[in-house]
């Protein structure tokens, strides 16, 4: 069965430093999204992304942030100068579009910023 | 934003019971999702429903999305302890994304 997948599990980085996390999407899925969930707390968006450009995005989603889908398979969320507080576990969904808007979950990148 | 509640949050059960949570929203919705989360995993869509009053099965997984458009429950009959985990409710009003609940913890009573 398909399934969104998500790299690495698990990164780790002083504050300050860029991260990218990178996901792949289910194939043929039009529509992705990244949310986040800080521990113990509910999932929360972030961005969505469709023909290529950002359909919505939240509060939480400042400049810091951007995301990319470079070629035709993978979607990235970059964090430019991380803070503490963006230590969560962060997850790229799809969805395939054309009606069909529920979403698929990867199993996430924990990311812890020291 | 939208606001969810989700109860109760935590509940326990013993093999075989039928267990029942919910989830309102001070707005409407146009569609309702039910996910699972186990520790360090991330969200297993269950259900997902489209239209008020609509009741879906999914095997012991049954759940219904209001007519008011702004509640939603889900039922899991005969429960078996690899249902413990954490559920979640999810409301989608226009555009994509999804609303969140804080989630319902079901633990196996010992």
């Amino acid at each position: 069965e398909p399934e969104v997948t998500q790299t690495p599990s698990h990164q780790v980085t002083q504050m300050g430093q860029e991260v990218i996390l990178r996901c792949v999407p289910i194939s043929n899925h039009l529509y992705f999204y990244w949310y986040r969930q800080i521990l113990g707390q509910k999932v929360e968006f972030l961005v969505s992304f469709y023909n290529n450009e950002i359909s919505e995005k939240s509060e939480i989603f400042d400049d810091q942030f951007s995301v990319e889908r470079p070629d035709g398979s993978n979607f990235t969320l970059k964090i430019r100068s991380t803070k503490l507080e963006d230590s969560a576990m962060y997850f790229c969904a799809s969805s395939a579009g054309r009606g069909r808007y529920e979403q698929y979950f990867g199993p996430g990148t924990r990311l812890t910023v020291t | 934003g939208q606001q969810l509640n989700q109860s109760p949050q935590s509940m326990f059960i013993q093999e075989g019971e039928d267990v029942s949570m919910n989830c309102t929203s001070s707005s409407i919705f146009n569609t309702w999702l039910w996910y699972k989360q186990d520790p360090g995993e991330g969200p297993v869509l269950l259900i997902a429903l489209y239209k008020a009053g609509e009741l879906t099965s999914n095997g012991r997984l049954t759940a219904q999305f209001g007519i008011t458009r702004k509640d939603s429950f889900l039922n899991i009959s005969a429960s078996i302890p690899s249902d413990v985990g954490i559920y979640f409710c999810a409301g989608q009003l226009i555009g994509y994304k999804l609303s969140f609940g804080a989630g319902t913890t079901v633990t196996v009573r010992a």
